[in-house]
């Protein structure tokens, strides 16, 4: 099975910081990577699919970069509901695979 | 509008069965993959099954291979996730999700249904 391993597992920053939230995946898995963010009590909601594609709706704010094992998503200026956990998933091959998510704590 | 709305949660005993419903709206559901995720109290998300827009082609996890079947129904616009045999680790909220086209990137997902499992 791909292990996706995503760092740091807490991440505590300020409004209008950036944030830099890691996967790697190993074996690497392309570019196929997506990024979801859940808040308590909420179902996850698709932030970057394909690596770097931001889904429908989603601000600008949120970018993906990577490709093969090493991915990131960066929120360039946090906004006080950007507190979540976010989790990175592959679909390059089966079984699909989440990380096991970053807590970010604005 | 798309939507999700999983069905069927509730308390089961151990080694019992509960069939999990998805009832889709507002897209062609025909046309894209489905997929089963879960997340047990406090937990991660865990995949647990995809089934293709046809039915044709379907997916497990490890961990329920075998005593899980995913079906769908094209003409009434629904998902089913069949789960006998079930075990204390198979508690969890389960979400339905669309995938992206053909794809697991999952765009959409329903607010989830929850299965206790507890004798």
């Amino acid at each position: 099975d791909i292990v996706l391993t995503q760092s740091p597992a807490t991440l505590s920053l300020s409004p209008g910081e950036r944030a830099t939230l890691s996967c790697r995946a190993s074996p690497g898995v392309k570019t196929y990577l997506a990024w979801y963010q859940q808040k308590p009590g909420q179902a996850p909601r698709l932030l970057i699919y394909d690596a770097t594609n931001r889904a429908t709706g989603i601000p600008a704010r949120f970018s993906g970069s990577g490709s093969g094992t090493d991915f990131t998503l960066t929120i360039s200026s946090l906004e006080p509901e950007d507190s979540a956990v976010y989790y990175c998933q592959q679909r390059d091959n089966w079984p699909i695979t989440f990380g096991q998510g970053t807590r970010l704590e604005i | 509008e798309v939507q999700l709305l999983e069905s069927g949660g509730g308390l089961v005993q151990p080694g019992g069965s509960l069939r999990l419903s998805c009832a889709a709206s507002g897209f062609t559901f025909s046309s894209y993959a489905i997929t089963w995720v879960r997340q047990g109290p406090g937990r991660g998300l865990e995949w647990v099954s995809y089934i293709s827009n046809s039915g044709g082609d379907t997916q497990y996890a490890d961990s329920v291979r075998g005593r899980f079947t995913v079906s769908r129904d094209n003409s009434k616009n629904m998902l089913y996730l069949q789960m006998n045999s079930l075990r204390d680790e198979d508690a969890a909220t389960y979400y339905c999700a669309k995938g992206i086209g053909g794809t697991s990137s999952l765009d959409y997902w329903g607010q989830g249904t929850l299965v206790t499992v507890s004798s």
